[in-house]
C-alpha cells in the first residue's frame, strides 16, 4: 500500500535561513508526489508536484522540492525562509492502486515555525 | 477564477442528527474529492466523484455518503452523527483524475455535541 511519512512534527528556522521539510514515500511503481500548505482555519494550498522528469521541481512562493528515487524522498526546500512561511505542510502521494484515481494519501504534516 | 467554495463554513449538530455539506468546484473542474481532517487521524480520503459517478471510496462507514450533480457541484451527507465525526471536511476539485493537482476549499468545520 502507498504511504507517506513526514518524520518531523515541527521544524524551526530563523528568517532568512534555508529551510527543509522532509518527506519519504513508499509506493509500488512510479510515484506522483505533491506538497500542500495549510494556514490556520484555511484549506490546503497546492505548492508543487512531481510527476516525471527533472528531479528538482519548482513551485509557488519560492518553494522547490527534490525528488530522490534511491532514497524514496521528496523534501521541500526554500533558500530563504520568511516569517509568513510559518504554516502546516503536507506531503502527499497519489494512490496508484486504483486506475486513474485522484485519491491522495497524506503524511501527518509538519509545522514550520519561522522566527524573526 | 473563483476557487472552491464550501458551505456552510461552520456547523454544530447533536449526536444522532444528519448533516449535508456542499461543495462548488472551480469552474471547468469535473473531479471532486472529499477529505476528513482531524488532529488524531490527519487527512483521510472520503470519496472521489467524476462526471457524477463515484470513482473511489475511502474506509469510512456507510453513514458517509455523497453525490455529484451534472454541474459538478457535490454534496456529502453524514447520517446518525457521532462525536467522532467532529472534524474539518475539505472538498477538493481538479480538472480531471490522475495526475492533476487538487485545489482545496476552505472546509466545513463540523462540531458534534
Amino acid at each position: 500500500a502507498q504511504s507517506v511519512a513526514q518524520p518531523e512534527d515541527q521544524v524551526n528556522v530563523a528568517e532568512g535561513n534555508p529551510l527543509t521539510v522532509k518527506c519519504t514515500y513508499s509506493v509500488s511503481g512510479n510515484p506522483y508526489l505533491f506538497w500542500y500548505v495549510q494556514y490556520p482555519n484555511r484549506g490546503l494550498q497546492f505548492l508543487l508536484k512531481y510527476i516525471t522528469g527533472d528531479n528538482l521541481v519548482k513551485g509557488s512562493y519560492g518553494f522547490e522540492a527534490e525528488f530522490n528515487k534511491s532514497q524514496t524522498s521528496f523534501h521541500l526546500k526554500k533558500p530563504s525562509a520568511l516569517v509568513s512561511d510559518s504554516a502546516l505542510y503536507f506531503c502527499a502521494v497519489r494512490d496508484i492502486g486504483s486506475s486513474n484515481t485522484g485519491k491522495l494519501i497524506f503524511g501527518q504534516g509538519t509545522t514550520l515555525q519561522v522566527k524573526p | 477564477k473563483a476557487g472552491v467554495t464550501q458551505t456552510p463554513r461552520y456547523l454544530i449538530k447533536t449526536r444522532g442528527q444528519q448533516v449535508t455539506l456542499s461543495c462548488s468546484p472551480i469552474s471547468g473542474h469535473r473531479s471532486v474529492s472529499w477529505y476528513q481532517q482531524t488532529p488524531g487521524q490527519g487527512l483521510q480520503f472520503l470519496f472521489e466523484y467524476f462526471s457524477e459517478t463515484q470513482r473511489n471510496k475511502g474506509n469510512f462507514p456507510g453513514r458517509f455518503s455523497g453525490r455529484q450533480f451534472s454541474n459538478s457541484r457535490s454534496e456529502m451527507n453524514v447520517s446518525t452523527l457521532e462525536l467522532g465525526d467532529s472534524a474539518l471536511y475539505l472538498c477538493a476539485s481538479s480538472r480531471g483524475q490522475g495526475v492533476h493537482e487538487q485545489y482545496f476549499g476552505p472546509g466545513t468545520r463540523l462540531t458534534v455535541t
